[in-house]
């Protein structure tokens, strides 16, 4: 099946500590985000990126890093400098083209401090 | 950039009552998606509206675009047990980059 899976589905981390969350897709997709979900709360962009080795800061970057080495890849780190990273996070992809296109989301990692 | 608001924040009604989501914007929005999200899930696409005034329906589900294109509603006529969840409005901004509101969270008592 086309998809996009995420892993960890739960991940914990040490103060001080780097971690990275894995996002793969086969769906062909060029576009790839990263969302943080806090609880009762809607997503906030992250980083996305429209092409390879090509990527751009969301509206809370600050702590956090990527890389898009592949088509198919898109992970995140979240660093030692993100001072409250327990969240839910979620990776999406989508076409690209003049139609806006909807995104499809992975199943998500759920990060907390030890 | 572009913020969205929605209300109501939190409703619960009992199966077969309708419920209806707004989403408000201070300026104007050249589109609005719509999303679901079950309990501890993901957000999954439910539909893409484009056109001032557009009305689209999916089943129970009624989605409609204002006509300045400043709002946009979901109402969902008896709702069922299967509809709970957080539906999340959300605006495109720039190249594909998507802006999503706070989302209304449904319950659904049998």
């Amino acid at each position: 099946d086309g998809g996009i899976t995420q892993s960890p589905k739960y991940l914990f981390r040490k103060e001080g500590q780097n971690v990275t969350l894995s996002c793969e897709q086969n769906l062909n997709h060029d576009a790839m985000y990263w969302y943080r979900q806090d609880p009762g709360q809607g997503l906030r962009l992250i980083y996305y990126s429209q092409i390879v080795n090509d990527f751009q800061k969301g509206d809370i970057a600050e702590g956090y890093s990527v890389s898009r080495e592949k088509k198919e890849s898109f992970p995140l780190t979240v660093t030692s400098a993100q001072k409250n990273p327990t969240a839910f996070y979620l990776c999406a992809s989508s076409m690209t083209g003049e139609e806006f296109q909807p995104q499809h989301f992975g199943d998500g990692t759920r990060l907390s401090i030890l | 950039g572009q913020q969205v608001m929605q209300i109501p924040q939190y409703q619960h009604v009992q199966e077969g009552e309708d419920f209806t989501t707004y989403c408000n914007s201070s300026t104007t929005l050249s589109n609005i998606q719509w999303y679901k999200q079950r309990p501890g899930g993901h957000p999954v696409f439910l539909i893409q509206l484009v056109k001032s005034g557009e009305v689209k329906k999916q089943k129970r589900l009624t989605f409609q675009f204002g006509e300045a294109k400043k709002n946009s509603s979901l109402h969902i006529t008896a709702t069922q047990t299967t509809d709970v969840g957080t539906y999340f409005c959300a605006l495109i901004e720039g190249f594909q980059k998507l802006v999503f509101g706070t989302g209304t969270r449904l319950l659904v008592s049998p």
